[in-house]
């Protein structure tokens, strides 16, 4: 069965620092996995997404994830946080040959401090 | 624009009463999905479809219903069965890839009278 879990359900940050956003994964074969955000009652977009090639993925908004597999983990960062950063972050996993569906973590909420 | 319309934003429910959430997507996706967020808890999955007039069901079932007759609508009716439905649903699709991304609609807030 295919799992994420994401430490922490709330990080604050200072405008301008690092942020880490961490998730790791359970799977018993190579997995896709996803960095999706959520703003105040708004469906969610896509960040960023892992799917087997390059392990430091890039996405959108200056964010970008490095698959590890030693540590099955799939942590979100981003070099220098903004206001406008502020929202809840969904890591996701789904696997080759298993069920076509998204399983998300319980998602951590980031708040930016100016 | 393409993209995935639910309907309503908000909608409220009384004790033993069934209430029907609407997903309609323009988009040609073949498969459409249900997810429940409540706080703290992340997105869990209710259905899923991958082509008309099929369905899965998915984690947490039980006291819901769904129907796939055609591709751009894939309705979820929360039945009276549901004794907590106090939640923000969304509706989501994709081309049904196990890598592919999810298309999000807006959502829909649900609360008990």
């Amino acid at each position: 069965a295919q799992s994420v879990t994401q430490l922490g359900s709330h990080v604050s940050v200072s405008e301008g620092a690092l942020v880490l956003l961490r998730c790791n994964y359970s799977s018993s074969v190579p997995p896709y996995l996803f960095w999706y955000v959520q703003y105040p009652n708004q469906g969610l977009q896509l960040l960023l997404k892992y799917t087997s090639a390059a392990t430091l993925v890039k996405g959108i908004n200056g964010f970008e994830a490095e698959f590890k597999k030693s540590e099955t983990s799939f942590h979100l960062t981003k070099p220098s946080a903004h206001m406008s950063d502020a929202a809840e972050y969904f890591c996701a996993v789904s696997t080759p040959g298993g069920r076509r569906a998204l399983t998300f973590g319980s998602g951590t909420r980031l708040q930016v401090q100016p | 624009d393409g993209g995935i319309t639910q309907s309503p934003k908000y909608l409220f429910r009384k004790e033993g009463q069934n209430v029907t959430l609407s997903c309609e997507q323009n988009l040609n996706h073949d498969a459409m999905y249900w997810y429940r967020q409540d706080p703290g808890q992340g997105l869990r999955l209710i259905y899923y479809s991958q082509i008309v007039n099929d369905f899965q069901k998915g984690d947490i079932a039980e006291g819901y219903s769904v129907s796939r007759e055609k591709k751009e609508s894939f309705p979820l009716t929360v039945t009276s069965a549901q004794k907590n439905p106090t939640a923000f649903y969304l509706c989501a699709s994709n081309m049904g890839g196990v890598g592919e991304k999810l298309f999000f609609g807006s959502g829909t807030q649900l609360s008990v009278l």
